[in-house]
């Protein structure tokens, strides 16, 4: 079965700085999906970004942006000008193309926005 | 746009009593899933359905059932309820027409059992 990892259980970052979050999976399949999602405080689970794996072009959304490398199994976030509206709990997520009934999580990393 | 709708939102059972967590969405989403999140841990997934009278058991589906009478409904039933189901609860929908079947998650239900 797949697994997805997340080394940082937490993480912190200066407002106005860059910050990545870190996420490494485990997996045989060639064509899959990755996901970034975080969840605020009021526990809503909000996509940030998503990465087919068969495209080598990373996925950029405004300030967020992704560093797929997929020899390594490595997905990471990066977070620039960080705002204090980022501090949440972050989620790394694998969907297969083959079986996409299943969503495989990692545990998850902590961003504090330092003011 | 209400999307993912979950209630209650809190709630406290008592061991070996019976409750049913409700969710519904109103974006004509084939696809609907139960989820489980621990404290320090991921989502884990309990139950998906691919569509009305359609259900499959997850990763961790003991002590759970479900039904998908209708395409905007998917109710989460725990018959006998035990300290270990204590978590927090998400339901979510995607549909085929979003790439990666994103999914689109409720705001939870926190669930204690005492």
């Amino acid at each position: 079965a797949q697994t997805v990892t997340q080394s940082q259980p937490e993480m912190s970052v200066q407002e106005a700085e860059t910050v990545t979050l870190s996420c490494t999976y485990d997996t045989s399949e060639s064509d899959y999906y990755l996901f970034w999602y975080k969840q605020p405080p009021s526990r809503q689970m909000i996509l940030v970004i998503r990465q087919e794996a068969y495209k080598q072009q990373n996925a950029t959304e405004n300030r967020f942006s992704v560093n797929f490398q997929k020899a390594a199994k490595s997905f990471s976030l990066k977070i620039s000008d960080s705002q204090l509206g980022d501090a949440a709990m972050y989620f790394c997520a694998y969907r297969s193309w083959y079986n996409n009934n299943d969503m495989r999580f990692g545990a998850g990393t902590r961003l504090t926005v330092k003011p | 746009n209400a999307g993912v709708t979950q209630t209650p939102k809190f709630r406290i059972l008592k061991i070996g009593q019976s409750m049913t967590l409700q969710c519904t969405q109103d974006m004509n989403h084939n696809y609907m899933y139960w989820y489980r999140q621990d404290p320090g841990m991921g989502l884990k997934l309990i139950y998906y359905s691919v569509g009305a009278g359609i259900t499959d058991k997850g990763e961790v589906p003991n002590g759970y059932n479900v039904s998908r009478s209708t395409t905007e409904d998917f109710p989460l039933r725990l018959e006998l309820a035990a300290p270990s189901q204590t978590s927090v609860y998400f339901c979510a929908s995607s549909t085929e027409d979003s790439p990666g079947l994103e999914a689109f998650f409720g705001q939870g239900t926190r669930l204690t059992v005492v």
